[in-house]
């Protein structure tokens, strides 16, 4: 089945120490996202990648990039976490032509 | 500044009756929106949307109404379920397709057998 993939599902880091999410998909999609949710909050836009193309929105801390090697691949590295950075991390993809974006499970991040 | 929101965090209903789910937005340039669906430790996965050139779009036992001159949608599960309980998100997109979606705040819904 086609889907998104999230890893790891649940992660684990020291404060200050880095930390690399990934996501990789099977829908061969060209835009992919990712989003960051805490409890009972909307999912936030960090960035997203319309194919090569980077997208920061404004408001995303220094702290948080992302990498795309290739179509089906998309990192989030935080290289500094923080306390108020423990969230679950959603990554999504989209057809150009349609915005119904698909989600992966997520991973939950702690920091302690 | 929240564009969409879901005034309701929560919605209690039993087990065969409507299920009414409630949206506002304040981005007049919106104009594409959906519902996710959200099962704990799961991602949100899509459930209905509706282009802004429509009214009303059905899908089984889901429909979603959009009144653009009050900027509000609804979603109505006919009859709820209990599977159907989850967090149910509302997202709104402008431009062309495949922007980025803003999301509402999410509706917790618990249907009781």
């Amino acid at each position: 089945d086609a889907m998104v993939i999230q890893n790891p599902r649940y992660q684990v880091t020291q404060f200050g120490k880095p930390v690399t999410l990934s996501c990789s998909q099977t829908l061969n999609h060209n835009v992919m996202y990712w989003y960051q949710q805490k409890s009972s909050q909307a999912p936030k836009l960090l960035f997203h990648y319309y194919d090569k193309d980077f997208n920061n929105e404004a408001d995303t801390p220094d702290n948080f990039q992302s990498r795309r090697p290739n179509t089906s691949f998309c990192f989030l590295d935080i290289r500094s976490p923080g306390l108020g950075d423990a969230a679950m991390y959603l990554c999504a993809t989209a057809e150009s032509s349609y915005n119904e974006q698909f989600f992966g499970p997520g991973t939950r991040l702690t920091v302690l | 500044d929240q564009q969409v929101k879901q005034n309701s965090p929560s919605l209690s209903v039993q087990e065969g009756r409507i299920s009414i789910l409630n949206c506002d937005y304040t981005n007049s340039m919106f104009d594409y929106f959906l519902w996710y669906k959200k099962y704990p430790a799961e991602g949100p996965t899509f459930l209905i949307s509706i282009s802004s050139i429509k009214d009303k779009n059905e899908d089984g036992r889901f429909t979603v109404f959009l009144n653009k001159s009050a900027k509000h949608l609804s979603l109505h599960i006919v009859p709820s379920q209990p599977g159907d309980s989850a967090v149910y998100f509302c997202a709104a997109s402008e431009g062309a397709a495949g922007n980025k979606l803003t999301f509402g705040g999410g509706t917790r819904v618990l249907v009781k057998p």
